[in-house]
């Protein structure tokens, strides 16, 4: 049984600079999230997404951010002109949901990247 | 406004302890889910339980058990006989709508 796995595990880059993260859900899911955690907090809501749309984004996610998941598989997260407060893990998840309304799936997350920007 | 409070920071505790984590939220829907996460340091987030808020029958599992008050918003987790590996950062989230809600995490320390 494969879960959802994350690429690359670690990055340390220079601010200023762009990243890139890959990240691949569970075969069958349809929904797939991003979430940031900084030391010593709870993951945040970033994104998710249904398939290839992405449905909402938190105001988190700056103009800088950018996430994508063009064939509904796996997903990148970009986040251009890195800064300092951007270095946290990077935590994608993905469930397999079903009807609408407020049924809530278990979301599985994968092991995280993590950022540290220079 | 969606919130959970994990106001345990750290617990120590010695092997075969029982040790309570707890976990209280705050919610306006009537129609939600209550989840506890585990965070080893290799950092993957690992599920253990799923409840809605139309069910507050108790759960165990093994040395693990989660009480459920709706009366008092809360959803606390018990481990029993409590050992080295059980070491982690212990998450609590509310869920609705395709969002979760964290808590900050309680991080338990369990020594030999």
């Amino acid at each position: 049984d494969t879960g959802v796995s994350q690429d690359p595990r670690h990055k340390i880059t220079k601010r200023g600079q762009n990243v890139t993260f890959r990240c691949d859900p569970i075969s069958e899911h349809n929904r797939l999230y991003w979430y940031r955690q900084t030391l010593g907090q709870g993951p945040e809501f970033l994104t998710y997404f249904q398939n290839e749309a992405q449905l909402e984004k938190s105001r988190l996610l700056s103009d800088r951010f950018s996430a994508e998941r063009p064939k509904g598989s796996f997903s990148t997260l970009e986040i251009q002109r890195t800064e300092q407060g951007d270095s946290a893990m990077y935590l994608c998840a993905s469930s397999l949901g079903s009807s609408g309304g407020s049924y809530q799936e278990t979301q599985y997350f994968g092991p995280g990247t993590r950022l540290l920007v220079l | 406004a969606q919130k959970v409070t994990q106001a345990q920071t750290e617990i120590s505790v010695v092997e075969k302890e029982d040790v309570t984590l707890d976990c209280v939220y705050e919610t306006r829907d009537t129609t939600y889910y209550l989840f506890w996460y585990k965070q080893p340091p290799s950092g993957e987030l690992v599920f253990l339980i799923r409840r809605n808020s139309f069910d507050e029958q108790n759960e165990i599992s093994g040395r693990y058990s989660w009480n459920f008050q709706k009366s008092t918003s809360s959803f606390n987790f018990t481990i029993t006989a409590s050992q080295v590996v059980d070491s982690a950062v212990y998450f609590c989230a509310l869920g609705n709508f395709n969002k979760f809600y964290f808590g900050s995490g309680t991080k338990l320390n369990v020594k030999p």
